[in-house]
């Protein structure tokens, strides 16, 4: 079965740190950009960042650079996503899911393989 | 954001409706479109990449085209099913990021 399945959400106080985990199978995960896409109560969709197949490549979003890092464990097919320096604006549901777009990379032959986790939620409040 | 949609589209059932992406010469006039589809209390899906391929499963309703600093997405033989809200993406080569447009509500009345 063709699966993300997110964890690792939850509350915590602006400044406070959390890591989201991404576990994924059924389909063949280093082949694929991998990305974190969050929306906010009441807003639309917000790109966080991406990683290249290999993991040597990464892109952030201006709100998050600085303070979160995407990585991935090709032998573990997993993506995770540590959040440091949290703000209340950072309060969202959180996706990962394959990267469609090549940008800012060489080459990525993307065919078409959409998945995403169910969502995790990190409310970040005091 | 860098990539502007109308807020709002409606039309009637079997109706076609076209959602319209605008952006600019850094990001739409240089890079593919894609198109999501964000259902309340789902993951969104994706309905169109690279301007206009569809992924596997995607209904053939659904059709999506770019030109110059423009895309726009057709839903053909509009549904009820089909009620949700529609975000086109792209990259923008200035910002080195993955932009979100600002969203448009499709609405079957």
């Amino acid at each position: 079965q063709v699966q993300l399945v997110e964890s690792g959400g939850g509350l915590v106080n602006p400044g406070g740190s959390l890591r989201l985990s991404c576990a994924a199978s059924g389909f063949s995960f280093s082949d694929y950009y991998m990305s974190w896409i969050r929306q906010a109560p009441g807003k639309g969709l917000e790109w966080v960042s991406y990683v290249s197949a290999s993991g040597v490549t990464t892109y952030y979003a201006d709100s998050v650079k600085g303070r979160f890092t995407i990585s991935r464990d090709n032998g573990k097919n997993s993506l995770s996503l540590q959040m440091n320096s949290l703000r209340v604006e950072d309060t969202a549901v959180y996706y990962c899911a394959t990267h469609p777009d090549g940008g800012g990379t060489t080459y990525y032959n993307y065919d078409g393989m959409d998945v995403w986790g169910q969502g995790t939620t990190v409310t970040v409040s005091s | 954001s860098v990539v502007t949609q109308p807020p709002s589209a409606s039309g009637t059932p079997g109706q076609r409706v076209t959602i319209s992406c605008s952006g600019s010469s850094s990001n739409i006039g240089s890079n593919y479109v894609y198109w999501y589809q964000l259902l309340p209390g789902t993951a969104p899906k994706l309905l169109i990449y690279n301007n206009n391929q569809r992924p596997s499963g995607v209904p053939d309703r659904f059709s999506g085209s770019k030109s110059g600093t423009s895309g726009s997405l057709a839903i053909s033989g509009l549904r009820s099913e089909d009620e949700a809200d529609y975000y086109c993406a792209t990259w923008d080569d200035s910002l080195t990021a993955y932009v979100f447009g600002t969203g448009t509500k499709v609405t079957v009345l």
